[in-house]
């Protein structure tokens, strides 16, 4: 009865390494999705998986992004070259239906990097 | 461009009051609505959702109300408690063809006891 989880859960970073964050969704779950939460802001959107189909990346701020499911379950965001401002939380969730763009959305605990 | 926004950052009220936290929001093609509730160290939960062919949805003590003629949504918890002092994000789809959920910025609820 595990929820989302996601690996680390801290992680600090030099300017210019490069950064991956795991995410686990819940077991069946279609959809997925990642966020950037900022210090004192709500979660920005950064890209949606349908089973392992990334059916929208527009929310991926630079070309420095990239997140991969290649099997449809475990999702990884890929950071290139951290700059400063990456610092934030990243935030995942799954939903259990896909290609909707409503229902429940059950998240993780975030990850946070901090980029010194 | 699309936002949502909330009136008030932060709110305190007694214990056993009610609480009521409104948003704003600018897309008027938004079609559905969510409230999450995120407390220090995790991610947010969710509370309650409405579709934009209802102006009203009642959960567990949780109530939400959407006049789209203002185009506002707003939270009420009845006889608030400790355990629901967090950050209240409302979220809107967007109403566009992605999959983007867009998030406010957020509203501090202080449960005094």
């Amino acid at each position: 009865g595990a929820g989302v989880s996601q690996s680390p859960r801290y992680k600090v970073a030099k300017r210019g390494q490069d950064v991956a964050l795991r995410c686990d969704p819940i077991s069946g779950h279609v959809s997925l999705f990642w966020y950037q939460q900022a210090l004192g802001q709500g979660p920005e959107f950064l890209t949606y998986f349908q089973n392992e189909a990334q059916l929208d990346k527009s929310g991926l701020p630079s070309d420095r992004f990239f997140a991969e499911r290649p099997e449809g379950s475990v999702s990884t965001l890929k950071i290139q070259r951290t700059q400063q401002e990456d610092s934030a939380v990243y935030l995942c969730a799954s939903s259990l239906v896909g290609g909707r763009r409503e229902g429940e959305q059950f998240f993780g605990p975030g990850t946070r990097l901090t980029v010194l | 461009g699309e936002s949502v926004g909330l009136h008030l950052p932060t709110l305190s009220v007694q214990e056993g009051d009610n609480s009521i936290i409104n948003c704003a929001y600018s897309n008027s093609a938004s079609d559905y609505f969510i409230w999450y509730k995120q407390e220090s160290g995790k991610g947010p939960q969710f509370i309650i959702d409405i579709r934009s062919n209802m102006d009203k949805r009642q959960g567990q003590r949780v109530t939400v109300l959407l006049n789209k003629t203002v185009k506002h949504l707003s939270l009420q918890i009845a006889a608030t408690q400790p355990g629901d002092s967090a950050v209240y994000f409302c979220a809107e789809n967007g109403g566009g063809g992605g999959f983007k959920t867009i998030f406010g910025a957020g509203t501090r609820l202080f449960v005094k006891a």
